[in-house]
């Protein structure tokens, strides 16, 4: 069974770079499948931020790729996500997934607020 | 972009109501559509992929259709654990994209 956790600061400053660890057990990420990040506004639907794959390959969200950086620690089994240049928009609960074209195991997700 | 539009955005029925919950994509994906459910406060669960393979231990009553642009999925029988939001989700591309999601709740 695969089990995915997130973890990372829940408040971040206007401007500064939002950076979230998923920690995974169960399987190892650097084997197969591809690992993302889904985030969700307060009240809101879903959003796509970005998938890297086992190789290190990744593809992000058009509308934030210019902000997204993704990064696999086969070492640690963990995969990272970095948003710089946040602003309130960017508050959200955020989960890490595993992607094997469907997403079909999540973290309980991290809500971070964007405030000063 | 593919756009995902899904509707209704909410619905009320009564349980052992029949519930059709549609999505429609800006563009032909095939069948490369996903359901997910959504509980208050948890992380969404895949209930269908593929427009119409049930993932792991999902109920029967659960099941979905369509092809091309214009997906259905269909409750048969709503139980109250069904309550939440559901979403469908394309994965005809590797850019992602999400319906607003449908709202289903008891009468």
């Amino acid at each position: 069974q695969v089990q995915l956790q997130e973890s990372g600061p829940g408040l971040v400053k206007p401007s500064e770079t939002l950076s979230l660890t998923c920690i995974v057990s169960g399987y190892s990420i650097g084997s197969h499948y591809s690992w993302g990040w889904i985030r969700q506004p307060p009240g809101k639907g879903l959003e796509w931020i970005g998938t890297i794959h086992h190789t290190g390959s990744s593809f992000y969200n058009p509308s934030l790729q210019s902000r997204v950086t993704m990064s696999l620690d086969t070492s640690k089994n963990q995969f990272s996500l970095k948003l710089n240049s946040v602003t309130a928009a960017d508050t959200a609960v955020y989960y890490c997934v595993r992607d094997a074209g469907i997403f079909d195991d999540w973290g309980q997700g991290t809500l971070v607020t964007v405030s000063s | 972009d593919i756009q995902m539009t899904q509707s209704p955005s909410s619905l009320s029925a009564s349980i052992g109501d029949r519930v059709t919950i549609t999505c429609r994509s800006s563009q032909n994906i095939s069948n490369y559509l996903n359901w997910y459910q959504q509980k208050p406060g948890k992380a969404p669960k895949v209930l269908i992929f593929g427009t119409s393979s049930l993932h792991d231990e999902v109920p029967s009553r659960f099941s979905g259709s369509g092809s091309g642009t214009d997906f259905t999925l269909t409750i048969s029988r709503l139980q109250p654990e069904d309550i939440g939001t559901y979403y469908c989700q394309h994965s005809y591309s590797t850019r992602y994209t999400f319906g607003r999601g449908t709202k289903l709740d008891v009468k």
